[in-house]
This record gives structure tokens, C-alpha cells and sequence, in this order.
């Protein structure tokens, strides 16, 4: 099955740097990546997602990259603010995976004022 | 706000207590999960109902108990929990496969 890994597990940036987040899967024919973050007390909540058949995304702050020769994907916040901070999981779904998401392990974003 | 609904909040039981824990969207979703989620891990799939039937169970013990009375809804019923049960219980709807999962906020299980 899919097997996905995410770094770092914690991350702590000052305000207004940039901060990201990489995750590698190992299944080649997953063809789809979404992002969550979550924050304390709430469900994941979808911030960001990319297909396969595309190599950037990008919403305000935030961006996704694909490398899918290298089979690994990246999140990119720009000028964090507080409220980013969270945890954050990436994830990929193998079509016909009625099982949808793999996640990663998450990511503990903190961003200091 | 989610437009995944779940109640109760927090629940606290005890291992001989029955309760169920409900979901709810009206997004037209035709696919609902259950998922298990431990501090600092990620959600675990525990459910699928596909088209208001059961296409997947993650071996989940039979003191867990799902339930699609319709497509807007999802119940999960709990009998005879053991502590380590206690985690946050988080329902999401999907319109199907490659789609994107819609979280509810959860409700906090907690087992005396």
C-alpha cells in the first residue's frame, strides 16, 4: 500500500518568514495530494490539493509543489502570520482507493510573534 | 464553520455505557467515513459507507457500530469501550473518490 513520510514533525518560524513542509509517498500511480491543517480542537480542514498532472499550485500564501519523478511534494507558506500555526498533514490517494487518504505523520507549525 | 456536523462535543462514558456518537451533511456527499484520531497522530480510517452502504470496516472492533440511515446521515454506536478508545472521533464526507475529504470537528471520546 501507499506509505507516506513527512518532515519536519515540529517547525517554529518567526513571523513573516516562510515556512515549508515536505512529504515523499512511495505508490507512483497516487495521483492526488491534499494538504490539511488542523487546528487545536477542530477537524482537518482541506487548505490546498494538487493533481498529478500539475506541477505548482499556488492560493494567496500559500503553495503546493509536485515532483512526481522524485515522488515527493512540498508546502510553501509565505509570510506566516500567528494563525498558521498548526499541524499540518499532507496526504495522497491512489485512484480506485475507495480507502481515500494516506497521511503523513503531520507537522506542528508554530509561528512566533 | 464545517459544514460537517458532529454532536456531541465531548462525551465521557463509561466501559459498561452505550452511546452513539451522529454526523451530519447536507452537501449531497454520497460517500461518509469514520475516523480515529490519537494526539499527535494522524486521523486513522475506521468506516466507509459508500451510496448509504458499508463498503469499508479497518477491522475495527465489533464495539464500534456504524450506522447510514440516510445519506445525510452517519451514526456511530458504542458499547462496552475500553480506555484506550478515549481519542478524538472526526466524521468527513467526500463526493467520491479523488475528491476532497470534508472534516467535522469531532466529538472528544473519553472512557472511564
Amino acid at each position: 500500500g501507499e506509505n507516506v513520510e513527512q518532515h519536519p514533525s515540529t517547525l517554529s518560524v518567526q513571523e513573516g518568514d516562510s515556512a515549508v513542509i515536505k512529504c515523499t509517498y512511495s505508490d507512483s500511480a497516487s495521483n492526488y495530494f491534499p494538504w490539511y491543517k488542523q487546528e487545536l480542537g477542530k477537524g482537518p480542514q482541506l487548505i490546498i490539493d494538487i493533481r498529478s498532472n500539475v506541477g505548482e499550485k499556488k492560493d494567496q500564501r500559500i503553495a503546493v509543489t509536485l515532483n512526481k519523478t522524485a515522488k515527493h511534494f512540498s508546502l510553501h507558506i509565505t509570510e506566516t502570520q500567528p494563525e498558521d500555526s498548526a499541524v499540518y498533514f499532507c496526504a495522497a490517494i491512489r485512484p480506485g482507493s475507495a480507502r481515500q487518504l494516506t497521511f503523513g505523520s503531520g507537522t506542528q507549525l508554530t509561528v512566533l510573534p | 464553520d464545517t459544514e460537517v456536523t458532529q454532536t456531541p462535543k465531548h462525551l465521557v462514558m463509561g466501559m459498561t455505557n452505550k452511546k452513539s456518537l451522529k454526523c451530519e451533511q447536507h452537501m449531497g456527499h454520497r460517500a461518509m467515513y469514520w475516523y480515529k484520531q490519537k494526539a499527535k497522530k494522524p486521523p486513522e480510517l475506521m468506516f466507509v459507507y459508500s451510496y448509504e452502504k458499508l463498503s469499508i470496516n479497518e477491522s475495527v472492533p465489533s464495539r464500534f457500530s456504524p450506522e447510514c440511515p440516510n445519506s445525510s446521515l452517519l451514526n456511530l454506536h458504542l458499547h462496552a469501550l475500553q480506555p484506550e478508545d478515549s481519542a478524538l472521533y472526526l466524521c468527513a464526507s467526500s463526493q467520491g473518490t479523488l475528491a476532497p475529504l470534508h472534516f467535522g470537528n469531532g466529538t472528544r471520546l473519553t472512557v472511564t
